[in-house]
């Protein structure tokens, strides 16, 4: 199996940076793509192919790739970004097309 | 708008076979690859399977490889899971995935439904 490796929780004050990683053997060769999911609620796409953000995804929201690690990094941390974070790729042999991260909890102090 | 409605979940029992639907609506519904991504209770998101635009490519989880058929009706813009020998470990949240191309290399998700309830259980 191909497995992508999250770190389960990350904790910050409200306005400082927070940075999720995520890593796995494959990721300098695959994009990375990252979604939130409040509690209730579908995944929203908030990063994809490393670094690109979707319309109507706020600023603060960066993704950045170095070599078997991607980063997603929330700059100036909002109550509302507290949320699960799930960093999703693919393996580089196409065996395994889509595979989730475990998730990180953040937690908004 | 884009919108995705799942329907079809609900409780069975193990062993028995459930079909999940998706209803697309605000997009051109055969232009883009689909998927089925699940959720357990209190877990994190795990991908089911994904097709083509045209259903000439499919995908499935090792999880459930010979169980779960995929297929899609474009001319209805709908998404099916047929879902065969139901275990507990399926009990999900079944959602619904847009991916933003048309196949399944590169594969992401840029639309999401609510999800559909199945819960396998005797």
């Amino acid at each position: 199996s191909y497995e992508l490796t999250q770190p389960p929780s990350v904790s910050v004050s409200p306005g400082q940076t927070a940075r999720i990683t995520c890593s796995a053997d494959a990721l300098p060769k695959q994009y990375a793509y990252w979604y939130q999911q409040k509690p209730g609620q579908a995944p929203v796409l908030v990063i994809y192919k490393d670094s690109e953000r979707p319309s109507g995804i706020p600023e603060r929201f960066s993704g950045s790739s170095s070599g078997t690690t991607v980063t997603l990094t929330i700059s100036g941390v909002q109550a509302e970004d507290e949320a699960d974070y799930y960093c999703q790729s693919a393996d580089s042999s196409g065996t395994y097309p889509v595979v989730f991260g475990g998730g990180t909890k953040l937690t908004v102090l | 708008e884009v919108q995705l409605v799942e329907s079809g979940g609900g409780l069975v029992q193990p062993g028995r076979s459930l079909r999940l639907s998706c209803a697309a609506s605000g997009f051109t519904f055969d232009d883009y690859a689909m998927h089925w991504v699940r959720q357990a209770p209190g877990k994190g998101l795990e991908w089911v399977s994904g097709i083509s635009w045209n259903s000439g490519s499919t995908g499935y989880a090792d999880s459930v490889k010979g169980r779960f058929t995929i297929s899609r009706d474009n001319a209805k813009n709908s998404l099916y899971l047929q879902m065969n020998s139901l275990r507990a470990e399926d009990t999900a949240l079944y959602y619904c995935a847009k991916d933003e191309r048309d196949g399944l290399d590169m594969a992401y998700f840029d639309y999401w439904g609510q999800g559909t309830l199945v819960t396998v259980s005797s």
